[in-house]
């Protein structure tokens, strides 16, 4: 079972259109991470929300995290080509002692011209 | 700045046949990760690090082996090849002084074909 759905899978608009992903658990955290992922390179980190409630915004991207910190949802505004990826979401702390580091399934958006 | 590389970049392998993935990271860091990704099932943890010479099982450890002699580098081994491990690999690495907020960094990924 995964510990953090994402939604929707796949997603596929126009440039110029907005878009919202989410990322949902019935978990809390107290942080949570958004990635990145372009075709053929590794994902790299958006930003971490740590507080309930919390409201990021880089550039064009907005991210939101629960009130209950179970949940957040990234909004991308006047969608662009380059914003074309894999959006995964990861809880911001390990969730064992080890240090064991899991990504939700992640949603695939792909913006046209 | 080198950060997390990974080799080879792409291999074909048989049925059968044996490999082992490199990963070495130049920052420091005490966790590294190495992660299998299919189309559509997005990220799945295969093995984890949290130091030279300790290593721990993710969600889908079976017909893999791992090993960090040093902080440096994780290395990911097959040891007999199937068909169903044709993927493209991650590693990543991350600090362990900063928990809550530390953040991943990935290598560019191997891509493995199992004929």
């Amino acid at each position: 079972t995964q510990l953090l759905e994402q939604s929707p899978q796949f997603l596929s608009i126009q440039e110029g259109e907005n878009l919202t992903v989410y990322c949902n658990s019935s978990s809390v955290f107290s942080s949570l991470q958004w990635y990145r992922q372009e075709p053929g390179e590794g994902p790299v980190l958006l930003v971490t929300v740590v507080t309930g409630g919390e409201v990021k915004k880089l550039k064009r991207l907005t991210f939101q995290f629960g009130d209950a910190r179970k949940d957040s949802s990234l909004h991308i505004t006047a969608a662009q080509t380059g914003d074309t990826g894999l959006y995964l979401c990861a809880p911001g702390v390990a969730t064992d002692s080890w240090g064991k580091f899991q990504f939700g399934a992640g949603t695939q958006v792909v913006v046209t011209p | 700045n080198a950060g997390v590389t990974q080799t080879p970049k792409f291999r074909v392998l048989k049925t059968g046949q044996s490999m082992t993935l490199l990963c070495a990271q130049d920052m420091n860091h005490e966790y590294m990760y190495w992660y299998r990704q299919d189309p559509g099932m997005g990220l799945r943890l295969i093995h984890y690090s949290v130091g030279e010479g300790t290593t721990a099982k993710g969600e889908v450890p079976d017909g893999y082996n791992v090993s960090r002699l040093k902080k440096q580098n994780f290395l990911l081994g097959l040891e007999s090849a199937a068909p169903s491990q044709t993927s493209v690999y991650f590693c990543a690495s991350r600090t362990g002084t900063a928990p809550f907020t530390g953040e991943l960094f990935f290598g560019e990924g191997s891509r493995l074909t199992v004929l």
